[in-house]
């Protein structure tokens, strides 16, 4: 059981160039989040999926895509690299519960755009 | 002002002493998270609570609704418990979550 992977850990882009960031979890959570973290500044909030098929704009959407197509897999798509992208993104999961949800993180993506 | 506030923004503390963070939060929550970010970036969550206490080792998190505030309390501080502590809530069952902007916490040997 790994959790949450999300791959690469680092990434140097340079202005304009494109990238997709990887994220898996195994462990058939319906919720699906991507958040960046700015330097001493909280989570926000990039992209949000329900299930398959569903994916929904956070705080800060602009210069980024998503995709839903199975359970496990939601990828983040940085389309024209800008230097104000560069940051720690974090792919996390939950399952919701009436008591509300634990919910799982991965590792991070450091990405430095140049 | 942010829907959710920490405090304080900076903590250090001795090995062995008692810590406390606070967090306070101005909507109406179903849960509230407390979660770890150590130097390197994983972050675990360490607590989810909508009511009362809860209890695990030397960390304990208490959530007053009416007041919409919550405390997370270190017992016998040491090295390692040094990390960023993120509060978080929810404002429905599994919807996504709104975080505070940390409490850097570094406990001194």
């Amino acid at each position: 059981n790994a959790g949450v992977t999300q791959t690469p850990k680092f990434r140097i882009l340079k202005i304009g160039q494109s990238m997709t960031l990887q994220c898996t979890q195994d462990m058939n959570h319906n919720y699906m989040y991507w958040y960046r973290q700015d330097p001493g500044m909280g989570l926000k909030l990039i992209y949000y999926s329900v299930g398959a098929g569903i994916t929904d704009k956070g705080e800060v959407p602009n210069g980024y895509n998503v995709s839903r197509s199975t359970t496990e897999d939601f990828p983040l798509r940085l389309e024209l690299a800008a230097p104000s992208q560069t940051s720690v993104y974090f792919c996390a999961s939950s399952y919701p519960r009436t008591d509300g949800n634990t919910i799982y993180f991965g590792e991070g993506s450091w990405l430095t755009v140049v | 002002k942010n829907e959710v506030e920490q405090s304080p923004q900076n903590l250090t503390a001795q090995e062995g002493e008692f810590i406390t963070i606070n967090c306070s939060y101005s909507v109406g929550i179903s849960a509230l998270h407390w979660l770890q970010q150590h130097p390197g970036g994983g972050i675990v969550s360490l607590f989810m609570l909508s009511s009362g206490k809860k209890k695990h080792g030397r960390l304990i998190a208490t959530i007053n609704i009416q007041e919409k505030h919550s405390s997370l309390h270190i017992t016998a501080s040491h090295p390692r418990d040094s990390a960023v502590y993120i509060c978080a809530v929810s404002r429905t069952s599994g919807s996504r979550l709104t975080f505070g902007e940390g409490t850097q916490l570094t406990v001194n040997p």
